[in-house]
């Protein structure tokens, strides 16, 4: 079974509205990651946050990890057509694990 | 700087025949993951290689699927006698070091279509 759940599978919002995702993981992590796919495209690597940090900002985005609740959220700020994708957070699926393991994603559509 | 290649970008097939999937990592990094994805869904592990050693392959097929990453060239992903359900988005990452812990590079993917 997948390590990582996003939620909601499908989001739009109009232009500048923030978008938040959530992911949440079943077992304990040593980090977790956020990546973006264009349509068509490979993965691109946003941001890790690693299981003792709480918070993380990379420019528009900011990313939350709550351990006691095994869940991490990405919110991206002053949304653009641009950020327009699918974002998958993964996990390192435990101790000792050597792979990374992807949720389903979430469809982000952001309308002009 | 070149990020991962992955030729070919897209490759027809016909069941029963073979398909060699072909990934080149980024300069320096030694560690490289193919994973899957079909339409809609997210993508799901196949194996992790490092040079001439297989570390993981716990999601790969046991039957028709191998992997190899040679002390020369590109890693390969091969897949024997092709079936309608082998039809996929696969993926190739590399990074410098064990991926779990640092970020993964990925490549545009092959896409996989078997008639």
């Amino acid at each position: 079974s997948q390590q990582g759940e996003e939620d909601p599978q499908a989001l739009s919002i109009q232009e500048g509205e923030n978008a938040t995702m959530n992911c949440s993981y079943k077992t304990s992590i040593n980090n977790l990651q956020w990546y973006r796919q264009n349509s068509g495209r490979g993965l691109v690597h946003l941001i890790l946050i690693r299981s003792n940090e709480r918070e993380k900002h990379s420019g528009r985005l900011r990313v939350t990890l709550d351990t006691s609740k095994k869940s991490s959220s990405l919110l991206i700020t002053a949304s653009r057509a641009a950020d327009t994708a699918s974002y998958f957070c993964a996990t390192d699926a435990g101790q000792g694990a050597q792979k990374l393991v992807f949720g389903q994603g979430t469809r982000l559509t952001i309308n002009p | 700087n070149a990020g991962v290649m992955q030729n070919p970008r897209h490759l027809v097939r016909r069941r029963g025949q073979e398909a060699r999937l072909r990934c080149s990592p980024m300069k320096g990094h030694s560690h490289v993951y193919w994973y899957r994805q079909l339409p809609e869904e997210g993508l799901k592990f196949m194996v992790y290689l490092q040079k001439e050693n297989i570390i993981d392959e716990s999601g790969m097929p046991k039957e028709r699927f191998s992997a190899e990453f040679p002390k020369e060239g590109p890693s390969i992903l091969r897949i024997q006698q092709v079936v309608r359900g082998d039809s996929a988005a696969y993926f190739c990452a590399s990074s410098p070091g064990q991926g779990s812990r640092s970020p993964l590079h990925f490549g545009n993917g092959t896409r996989l279509t078997v008639t």
